[in-house]
């Protein structure tokens, strides 16, 4: 199975400030130039929502303050300019081999 | 836009079977996509149980595999999860979800006697 770590386990970011999430795969996710990574953002009581997938592709509808980037196996979720309702948990997960896998999760809090 | 909704029963006995439907709506079940079970136990992380394809290839984690059943009713537009056997670790919400895009809003299932 493809293990999947995210850092940090919790961020606390200030309002309007940017908030880097991290997440590294055990091995690439890379196949044809596409990187088979997807992440979610999840807040209490609901279901995950995906914010980006192939990397770095934002989903339509989701603010351009989300952008994902990284290839291989070292990926980020940047969210720029921080507002209240970005506080959530969010997960990278890679559908490039079966069992798809997702990551522990980042907690994202307001300073 | 497309909808999904996981129904079944929220608490089943030790040692039962867990069976869950995922009704779909705005999407046909015989789309190019495949459709995902997923689970979350209280408070953790997100684990992939499988998905099918309209035509019955399936794919499961093989953590669980010999406990699964994913299947496709084409004539409700909706797919189904069977669990088997199930323990105090099976205990989570359960979601069902078209490929990984869109998700329905959760089940959650108690293994409890």
């Amino acid at each position: 199975d493809i293990v999947m770590t995210q850092s940090p386990d919790s961020l606390a970011v200030s309002l309007g400030e940017r908030a880097t999430l991290n997440c590294k795969s055990s091995q690439s996710v890379l196949y044809n130039s596409k990187n088979y990574l997807a992440w979610f953002q999840q807040k209490p009581g609901h279901p995950p929502k995906l914010l980006i997938h192939w990397a770095s592709t934002r989903r339509s509808g989701v603010p351009d303050r989300f952008s994902g980037s990284g290839s291989g196996t070292d990926f980020t979720l940047i969210i720029s300019g921080l507002q209240a309702e970005d506080v959530a948990v969010y997960y990278c997960q890679q559908y490039y081999s079966i069992p798809y896998t997702f990551g522990q999760g980042t907690k994202l809090e307001i300073k | 836009q497309v909808q999904l909704q996981e129904s079944g029963p929220g608490l089943v006995k030790p040692s039962g079977t867990l069976s869950l439907t995922c009704a779909v709506s705005g999407d046909s079940i015989s789309s190019h996509n495949w459709w995902n079970w997923v689970r979350q136990p209280p408070g953790k992380e997100l684990e992939w149980i499988g998905e099918i394809y309209h035509s019955g290839s399936t794919n499961y984690n093989p953590s669980l595999e010999s406990r699964v059943t994913i299947s496709v009713d084409k004539s409700k537009n909706q797919f189904s999860l069977k669990l088997t056997s199930v323990t105090a670790a099976d205990t989570a919400m359960y979601y069902c979800a078209r490929n990984h895009y869109d998700w329905g809003q959760g089940t959650l299932v108690t293994v409890s006697s």
